[in-house]
């Protein structure tokens, strides 16, 4: 089965704090993905990463920046957070190419991270 | 910037009532996939439709991909009260690497 483990399913922190978020998927998949989740908003693309040391920006980069040194583990990093990064935070992998069909994303249960 | 339009945003219905959730776009997608998330999990993949005008079924549901490639829906035959959870749509666009676009997403109640 493929897994998707994210360090934390609950999280607490306050303003201005430096907040890390761990993603690790054991799928040897070359994409991974950042999600940011809130209600009526459906899930919003941070950064993604289709190779180790790649990048890109999503839709919602800022105030978050990302780091991939090995092939299975994604990192998330707050680098100041603030109150309007409370939130539930995905991540996701899938492979890089293939048909269509096979861009299913595998997701780990989320991180719940509240600033305050 | 691609966006998916997904309604309605909320459904309650009893159990054995059939539904429809849309998702609709003014661009072209590659590939459109629905996902199911259940409380305190992540989304789970449950189909992906790539040809323009396809009909896949899964048991009770059914998913469509228009003809032009801008919208899908998603029909639920006799729901059950398993059938509740948040229901995604996402698209693909160009290739980008398989980055996908996901509607705000349908929170779905069968009541017993």
């Amino acid at each position: 089965d493929v897994k998707v483990t994210q360090s934390s399913r609950y999280l607490v922190k306050r303003t201005g704090e430096k907040v890390f978020l761990e993603c690790v998927q054991d799928m040897d998949h070359e994409n991974m993905f950042w999600y940011r989740q809130d209600p009526g908003l459906g899930l919003r693309l941070i950064y993604f990463s289709y190779d180790v040391k790649m990048k890109e920006k999503g839709d919602i980069p800022e105030g978050y920046s990302v780091s991939r040194e090995k092939k299975e583990r994604f990192s998330l990093i707050l680098e100041s957070a603030s109150t309007n990064q409370t939130s539930m935070y995905l991540c996701a992998s899938s492979y890089a190419s293939g048909s269509l069909s096979s861009y299913e994303q595998y997701f780990g249960p989320g991180t719940r991270l509240t600033v305050t | 910037t691609q966006l998916l339009e997904q309604s309605p945003q909320f459904l309650s219905i009893q159990e054995g009532e059939n539904l429809t959730v849309y998702c609709n776009s003014s661009s072209v997608f590659s590939s459109l996939q629905w996902y199911r998330q259940e409380p305190g999990e992540g989304p789970v993949l449950l189909v992906t439709v790539v040809t323009g005008g396809e009909v896949k079924k899964l048991k009770r549901l059914t998913f469509q991909f228009g003809d032009a490639r801008k919208d899908s829906s998603l029909h639920i035959t006799a729901a059950q009260p398993g059938d509740t959870g948040l229901y995604l749509c996402a698209g693909i666009g160009g290739t980008s690497y398989g980055k996908l676009t996901f509607g705000q997403g349908t929170i779905l109640t069968v009541h017993p």
